[in-house]
């Protein structure tokens, strides 16, 4: 079975400090690793990963994936009050066609931004 | 791009009733999940459709749980006899499927609470 686990659960920081969040997987036939950020309604797509080393990078969060140990990370730098959210990382197998089709989910890190 | 939409937003019913969702995907995604997420957890896969094909469904989906998308458009998630441990919130996702490698798409989700 698929298996996500994030770390830390929760993490509680002022503005303009730096946070990485940790994400460990097991996945049979590995497609891809995904991170969404979830406020009060529905996860939205940060990033999707695939191949290892390469950075994916946006504004102020930037994001990597290591294949031979499987995990990824998920950097924010000056973290902003709006920054505050849980941050899911999710798994993909790769099905017949080859594409990402169904995403098992670790519980998230909560991040919370004080001013 | 309008998203994907869920109606109804909150849905409060009595243990024993049946209630149903439904979920409109983003226009040219042939893809679509369905989610269930309780509170401080993930979201936990339940199925999901190619087009008008139920391809796969969770254990988590007991025979109470019935899930259409009789156009390959919509779908609804019908539940019977709810339930307090239904208590939870259902979203729906949509992707490209084939070769193309796209991340999911959430909605907003349906809060489902069993009284």
């Amino acid at each position: 079975e698929d298996k996500v686990v994030q770390s830390p659960l929760s993490l509680v920081v002022h503005e303009g400090d730096t946070v990485t969040l940790n994400c460990s997987y097991e996945v049979t036939n590995f497609r891809s690793l995904l991170w969404y950020k979830q406020e009060k309604k529905a996860p939205t797509f940060l990033f999707m990963l695939t191949s290892s080393g390469i950075e994916k990078k946006s504004g102020r969060l930037s994001s990597i994936l290591d294949k031979k140990e499987l995990f990824s990370i998920l950097n924010i730098t000056a973290t902003q009050t709006g920054d505050s959210a849980v941050y899911l990382c999710a798994v993909s197998p790769k099905n017949s066609g080859g594409s990402n089709y169904k995403l098992t989910f670790g519980k998230g890190t909560l991040l919370t931004v004080n001013p | 791009d309008t998203g994907v939409s869920q109606n109804p937003r909150h849905k409060i019913t009595k243990r024993g009733q049946n209630v149903t969702f439904r979920c409109d995907p983003i226009s040219e995604h042939n893809r679509l999940y369905w989610y269930r997420q309780t509170l401080g957890q993930g979201p936990e896969f339940l199925t999901y459709f190619q087009n008008e094909a139920q391809l796969e469904k969770s254990r988590l989906l007991s025979d109470r749980f019935s899930a259409e998308r009789p156009k390959g458009s919509f779908s609804t998630l019908e539940i019977q006899r709810t339930e307090q441990g239904d208590s939870a919130m259902y979203l729906c996702a949509s992707s490209l499927g084939g070769t193309a490698n796209s991340p999911l798409h959430f909605g907003n989700g349906t809060r489902l609470t069993v009284t």
